[in-house]
């Protein structure tokens, strides 16, 4: 079936460090979203990129969706300890359910 | 933001009983909701896709007979865990978008806590 990879699994970085976590699938996607899930929480919708080549802002978050719609990262500049959690990107499979498939998350520790 | 009510948040249940996860769309409509299992530190595995007023989707693999779904109205829709055993142990999250909007944003439940003794 329709799969997303997602990349690395785990970061940990210094806080003030920048930090980038990468989707990737092997057929075109219709969009892409990302969602954020603090430690014992549950998943948030962030964005959502439709375009080829778009590219959205959320303060320290830039959100890319590649040329080809294959691809998407999601940037952080300047990572602080409120972004700990991990983050999902997740495509809508081929089905026309609306139903989505989610990458395998990058959890990022945030060291301040 | 659109909000989804989940109940329990904890449940402890015994070997061979049955259990109820509600999933609430508190302020939208609510025609598609989707199941999902996280394993600790693993990601969303969609399990089914519940539509009101017809039968639930299964995804491959998982057992239609052991994980019943309910979707009776366009705000509630219902997991029933029948027969639980350990293996069964797990964090449910249910996840709602907003009728007529195919492929917008999923609204997550705050998930529930499913431990069988």
């Amino acid at each position: 079936g329709q799969q997303v990879m997602q990349i690395p699994q785990y970061q940990h970085v210094q806080e003030g460090e920048d930090f980038t976590t990468y989707c990737n699938s092997s057929t075109t996607l219709s969009n892409i979203q990302w969602y954020k899930q603090r430690p014992g929480g549950h998943p948030v919708f962030l964005i959502q990129l439709v375009k080829s080549g778009e590219v959205k802002k959320q303060k320290r978050l830039t959100f890319q969706f590649g040329e080809a719609k294959k691809n998407s990262s999601l940037h952080i500049t300047a990572t602080q300890t409120t972004d700990v959690g991990t983050y999902f990107c997740a495509a809508h499979g081929s089905s026309n359910t609306g139903k989505l498939i989610f990458g395998q998350g990058t959890t990022l520790q945030v060291k301040p | 933001g659109a909000v989804v009510s989940q109940h329990p948040s904890r449940v402890i249940c015994k070997s061979g009983t049955s259990v109820k996860i509600e999933c609430r769309s508190l302020d939208f409509q609510a025609t598609t909701m989707f199941w999902y299992r996280q394993f600790p530190k693993k990601s969303l595995m969609l399990m089914a896709t519940s539509n009101e007023g017809s039968k639930a989707t299964y995804e491959q693999g998982v057992e239609k007979d052991k994980f019943l779904i309910n979707h009776a109205s366009l705000t509630l829709s219902t997991l029933t865990v029948t027969s639980a055993h350990p293996e069964d142990s797990s964090f449910y999250i249910c996840s709602a978008r907003e009728a007529g909007r195919r492929y917008s944003e999923q609204y997550f439940g705050p998930g529930t806590r499913l431990t069988v003794t």
